[in-house]
């Protein structure tokens, strides 16, 4: 079974701070995925990538940017963080694109910024 | 683009009961379909999925409907236990693109 794992699993930073999160998987999957999951929105996807450094913009990108560097790993960044980013964040990952394609979630993130 | 209303947001029954939730999409293109089940703490774990062509498909005491002609997907849980407690997700994908769009979830209760 897909193995994604996520650290760290809580951070607290404050507003304007900088905060990465970071996704690992080791299923030799080529897509990965980070979303947010709010309460009332279900998960929506911010960024997700094809392989190393590809990047492609999800559907609530604003205020996130997003590195992989490896075939396994992919990281979220917030650069000026902010209230309206507090969130649940999950990467996930899958070894194909298409609506066909299951996706192994990690455990979440939960990062509250005050 | 595709929009997904899940409902309900609540739902407690006793330990025994059925517990169905569900969900109407917006996308007729929608091809492929998803239920996940999260427990606390944990990420989200795949249930079951549906392609188009399937009317229905029964698993381990769970049972997925859809109806195309309505866009509406189900999630049956018959004879509901404690360890079913946890928030279930709808997904659906395949329409106009291929990401997945996800249902506001619905948080369930089995009470013993």
């Amino acid at each position: 079974e897909a193995a994604v794992t996520q650290s760290p699993r809580n951070k607290v930073t404050v507003t304007g701070g900088n905060v990465t999160l970071s996704c690992r998987q080791t299923n030799s999957h080529n897509y990965m995925y980070w979303y947010r999951q709010d309460t009332g929105h279900g998960l929506r996807l911010i960024h997700y990538s094809y392989g190393a450094g590809n990047l492609q913009i999800g559907d609530v990108p604003d205020g996130y940017k997003a590195t992989r560097t490896t075939q396994e790993d992919f990281f979220l960044l917030l650069e000026l963080a902010s209230p309206s980013q507090t969130s649940l964040y999950f990467c996930a990952s899958s070894l194909l694109w298409g609506p066909s394609a299951e996706q192994f979630f990690g455990p979440g993130t939960r990062l509250t910024v005050l | 683009g595709e929009q997904v209303e899940q409902r309900p947001p609540h739902l407690s029954v006793p330990e025994g009961d059925s517990a169905v939730i569900i969900c109407t999409y917006t996308d007729s293109a929608t091809a492929y379909f998803y239920w996940y089940k999260q427990e606390p703490g944990a990420g989200l774990q795949l249930l079951m999925s549906v392609f188009s062509n399937v009317d229905r498909k029964e698993e381990q005491g769970l049972t997925v409907l859809l109806n195309k002609k309505d866009k509406q997907l189900s999630l049956n849980l018959t004879a509901a236990h404690p360890g079913d407690s946890a928030v279930y997700f709808c997904a659906v994908s395949g329409g106009s693109n291929y990401k997945l769009t996800f249902g506001k979830g619905t948080l369930l209760t089995v009470t013993p």
